[in-house]
């Protein structure tokens, strides 16, 4: 089975711009969440989606943005950047049945450098 | 408010030993915690997982311990391998959710020496 694939993996923008980042998760699995590694902040949940619908959101602004597709394929946006952005943003996908305890799995990430 | 803690960022042991990583967290109605290992540039890749209805779990040459009444857990590693040097985070599923969040801790760099 293919993994939780992301692209593209390396962004360069400059302040002020948008970015589009995009994720295809695990064949059969529905759920798909993101995630910013930044070296002061660590691992940090943005949000998730499930069957189309943000079921989750972790403290980020409203900056930070996303969706889902009927496919379970889900692409998260970034407004107007900020130099503070730059971090690598992951993605990972579970069957999520529901029960707490589905394993997530990751993708490679994108590396955002914002100038 | 770091929920989950991995006061060691780093550990350096000899290839054949054993490799102890450990983190401790802070909410006692967390009910599900992994291991993953991450490599620079790469994703995190899951390791070994474990329930809090269970105080021990193993695969292979991992083995992960859960000390609820510590609010501790630890992965060992037997025997240590150059190929297990990576950074490796533990994690926590908030309590009582079916929703894909993961809270996790800092991390800590294990360096396998040969």
């Amino acid at each position: 089975k293919a993994g939780v694939t992301q692209t593209p993996r390396y962004l360069i923008k400059t302040r002020g711009q948008q970015v589009t980042l995009s994720c295809s998760p695990i064949s059969g699995h529905r759920s798909v969440s993101w995630y910013q590694q930044t070296p002061g902040q660590g691992l940090q949940f943005l949000f998730e989606y499930f069957s189309e619908t943000q079921r989750n959101k972790g403290n980020f602004p409203g900056r930070f943005s996303g969706r889902q597709f009927s496919n379970s394929r889900s692409e998260m946006n970034v407004s107007t950047l900020e130099l503070g952005d730059s971090a690598l943003y992951l993605c990972a996908s579970s069957t999520s049945r529901g029960l707490g305890t589905d394993t997530q799995y990751f993708g490679p990430g994108t590396r955002l450098t914002v100038l | 408010d770091q929920q989950v803690k991995q006061n060691s960022p780093s550990l350096s042991v000899q290839e054949g030993r054993i490799s102890i990583l450990n983190c401790d967290y802070t909410n006692s109605m967390f009910d599900y915690f992994l291991w993953y290992k991450k490599y620079p540039a790469e994703g995190p890749t899951f390791l070994i997982s474990i329930s809090s209805i269970k105080d021990k779990n193993e695969d292979g040459r991992f083995t992960v311990f859960l000390n609820k009444s510590a609010k501790h857990l630890s992965l060992h590693i037997v025997p240590s391998q150059p190929g297990d040097s990576a950074v490796y985070f533990c994690a926590a599923t908030p309590p009582s959710s079916n929703t894909g969040k993961l809270i996790f801790g800092q991390g800590t760099t294990l360096q396998v020496k040969p």
